[in-house]
């Protein structure tokens, strides 16, 4: 079975510009959650969506902005980039938004780069 | 607010040596915790993972880890290590938000060398 896949898996993007990361979950999972993270750093939350609905958000700014689709896969939108939005963006995902015992799957992250 | 603290940037170890990678976190709640190895340029994976029950848990890759209350602490062992298990390693505790989803919160993490 496929795993959680992102798209792209490599960008660079200038300061100013605006991106959407995509990400697909594993089959039958129906909760997306979003992290970034910046290099030495652990990952840290930005979003979750379960039914399409947006369940968590982190502390980031209003440029960071995300959406789930029918299908559950997901958008990551981020505006007005600076060069701190440098990261890597993980999405994972898991079966369902109110079992904290659902394992949380990570695919393998899109890297962004703003210069 | 909830917290994991891994105070350990950097270890190295020689191949067939022990490892121990600590773990402590604050939390008001009963904690879910976790540990997830990436390696270099890629995503994370899970190695295991507690809720309750027995305090020691066995995960993935040979790897085990103890979770004792008292002292805040979930820290990962592996009897052996092997070069392959050269990565960083991140702790996290997964709270429920206040809107029924899921949330991780991570350490930043202890990088792994292994000396052959």
């Amino acid at each position: 079975d496929a795993g959680v896949t992102q798209s792209p898996t490599h960008l660079i993007k200038t300061r100013g510009q605006q991106v959407t990361l995509r990400c697909s979950p594993i089959s039958g999972h129906k909760s997306v959650s979003w992290y970034q993270q910046v290099l030495g750093q652990g990952p840290q939350f930005i979003f979750q969506y379960y039914e399409k609905e947006e369940r968590g958000r982190g502390n980031f700014p209003d440029r960071f902005s995300a959406r789930q689709f029918p299908n559950y896969s997901s958008e990551l939108n981020v505006n007005a980039l600076l060069l701190g939005d440098s990261a890597l963006y993980l999405c994972a995902s898991s079966l369902g938004s109110r079992d904290p015992q659902n394992t949380i799957y990570f695919g393998e992250g899109s890297w962004l780069t703003v210069v | 607010a909830q917290s994991v603290t891994q105070p350990d940037i950097h270890i190295t170890v020689s191949e067939g040596a022990s490892l121990e990678l600590r773990c402590n976190y604050s939390y008001g709640a009963t904690p879910y915790l976790f540990w997830y190895v990436q390696s270099p340029g890629q995503g994370l994976q899970l190695l295991l993972k507690y809720f309750s029950g027995d305090t020691l848990v066995q995960g993935i890759k040979g790897f085990e880890a103890e979770f004792k209350r008292s002292q805040s602490s979930f820290n990962l062992r592996k009897p052996s290590v092997h070069w392959s298990d050269a990565a960083e390693y991140f702790c996290a505790v997964g709270p429920i938000l206040t809107g029924g989803g899921n949330k991780l919160t991570f350490g930043t993490g202890t990088q792994l060398k292994v000396e052959l």
